[in-house]
């Protein structure tokens, strides 16, 4: 069973600093990788995806990738009280030929005033 | 705008029942997924659909069914095999390939 792992936290961070999330995965073969937020009671939205290794940077998300060490995180600048939710981790994953998406369970993260 | 609609958003089933969730896409995506998330968990894929008329199970595809007669929609019925199907269901379209999903708002269905 391909796992995708992620700290069910919460995370907790003061309005302003850096969060982290991080993640990681057990297929080698995966090609794309997503971050998702997900509000209490609400379905997922797409924030960051990332394909190649390095960083990704739009706005005040990072997205960082490391294939050889199957290890994806999330950088979250300037945390604002807006950014507590649930960031859900998801990487692709082919099976019989076809690519679907699975997802970690997900990190809470609580920003503070 | 386009986007991703699923219908009722709140549904109540007795057992035994079967109970139909509508989901419909105006995005053009050739590719739509089913979900289940419990709480405290993640999401776990019941079926998905890559071109009309044609779907896969999913991990937990035991006590669901499916179709894909048009492009736009993919319906997932929940049938009375289904012995604990109180959750939050999701249904998410992408274009084909490596692309992320776009997700509706979301079934939540309630054993009663």
């Amino acid at each position: 069973q391909k796992e995708v792992e992620q700290n069910s936290g919460p995370l907790s961070v003061p309005e302003g600093a850096i969060a982290s999330l991080n993640c990681t995965y057990s297929d080698r073969v995966s090609q794309s990788f997503f971050w998702y937020r997900q509000y209490s009671g609400k379905s997922p939205e797409l924030i960051m995806s990332i394909y190649s290794n390095g960083d990704k940077e739009d706005g005040r998300f990072t997205a960082q990738l490391n294939k050889a060490s199957q290890y994806v995180s999330l950088l979250i600048r300037d945390s604002q009280p807006s950014d507590s939710a649930t960031y859900l981790c998801a990487v692709n994953e082919k099976d019989s030929g076809y690519s679907t998406l699975t997802f970690g369970k997900g990190t809470m993260l609580l920003v503070s005033p | 705008d386009g986007g991703i609609t699923q219908s009722p958003k709140y549904l109540f089933r007795k057992e035994g029942q079967n109970v139909t969730l509508s989901c419909e896409q105006n995005l053009n995506h050739d590719a739509m997924y089913w979900y289940r998330q419990d709480p405290g968990q993640g999401l776990r894929l019941i079926y998905y659909s890559q071109i009309v008329n044609d779907f896969q199970k999913g991990d937990i595809a035991e006590g669901y069914s499916v179709s894909r007669e048009k492009k736009e929609s993919f319906p997932l019925t929940v049938t009375s095999a289904q012995k604990n199907p109180t959750a939050f269901y999701l249904c998410a379209s992408s274009r084909t390939g490596n692309y992320g999903y776009t997700f509706g708002s979301g079934t939540r269905l309630t054993v009663v």
